[in-house]
């Protein structure tokens, strides 16, 4: 079964500043990795995902994530941060042969300041 | 517009009260699920479903039930509502299989007393 830890339930950035959200994975088979944001009152958006391939991952708005399969990690970076980038960020892992369930971590809420 | 509309958007209810939570996607989607969010507990999965009269259950199942008979439509019934229930209730659906990216309801607020 998998799990997904989210390191960081707040984080608070600068605008211009590097944004890195970490993600970490359990999973027995190759997974499936996703980064969803949520905006205040809506649903979740998709970022940006891994299924095989290229493991470096890049997303919509500026937004990259590198599959490292030796640290089971999935981090989420974005060089420089803007205003608009406030929302809490969610990381998720499927596995590819149980296709169907998806869990999520606990999410991180980012905070960017002027 | 690609879309999945769940009503309602805030249900305040009392314990035991039958309710029912619809959704429907207009994309022609065979896959879709049902979340709750808590704060600090992230999204966890209740049901989902691979294609019409297919579902199964994701990680916190109790005290819900689905339904799937046509396509479009996936709701989510608490035949017998507790406290333990509050929470804000997602649904989502994609094409095929989790490599496609899910999209979103709005989410129902629910309430129960």
């Amino acid at each position: 079964a998998q799990s997904v830890t989210q390191l960081g339930s707040h984080v608070s950035v600068s605008e211009g500043a590097l944004v890195l959200l970490r993600c970490n994975y359990s999973s027995s088979v190759p997974p499936y990795l996703f980064w969803y944001v949520q905006y205040p009152n809506q649903g979740l958006q998709l970022l940006l995902k891994y299924t095989t391939g290229a493991t470096l991952v890049k997303g919509i708005n500026g937004f990259e994530a590198e599959f490292k399969k030796s640290e089971t990690s999935f981090h989420l970076t974005k060089p420089s941060a803007h205003m608009s980038d406030a929302a809490e960020y969610f990381c998720a892992v499927s596995e590819s042969d149980s296709w169907g369930k998806l869990q999520f971590g606990a999410g991180t809420q980012v905070v960017v300041t002027p | 517009e690609a879309q999945v509309t769940q009503n309602p958007r805030y249900l305040i209810t009392v314990t035991g009260k039958k309710l029912t939570v619809t959704c429907s996607q207009n994309m022609n989607h065979e896959y879709m699920s049902w979340y709750r969010q808590d704060p600090g507990l992230g999204l966890r999965q209740i049901y989902y479903s691979m294609n019409v009269e297919v579902t199964d259950k994701g990680d916190v199942p109790e005290g819900y039930k689905v339904s799937r008979k046509e396509k479009r439509n996936f709701p989510l019934i608490l035949e017998s509502p507790s406290p333990n229930q509050t929470s804000l209730y997602f649904c989502a659906s994609t094409r095929d299989s989790l490599a496609s990216p899910l999209h979103f309801g709005n989410g129902t607020r629910l309430t129960v007393t």
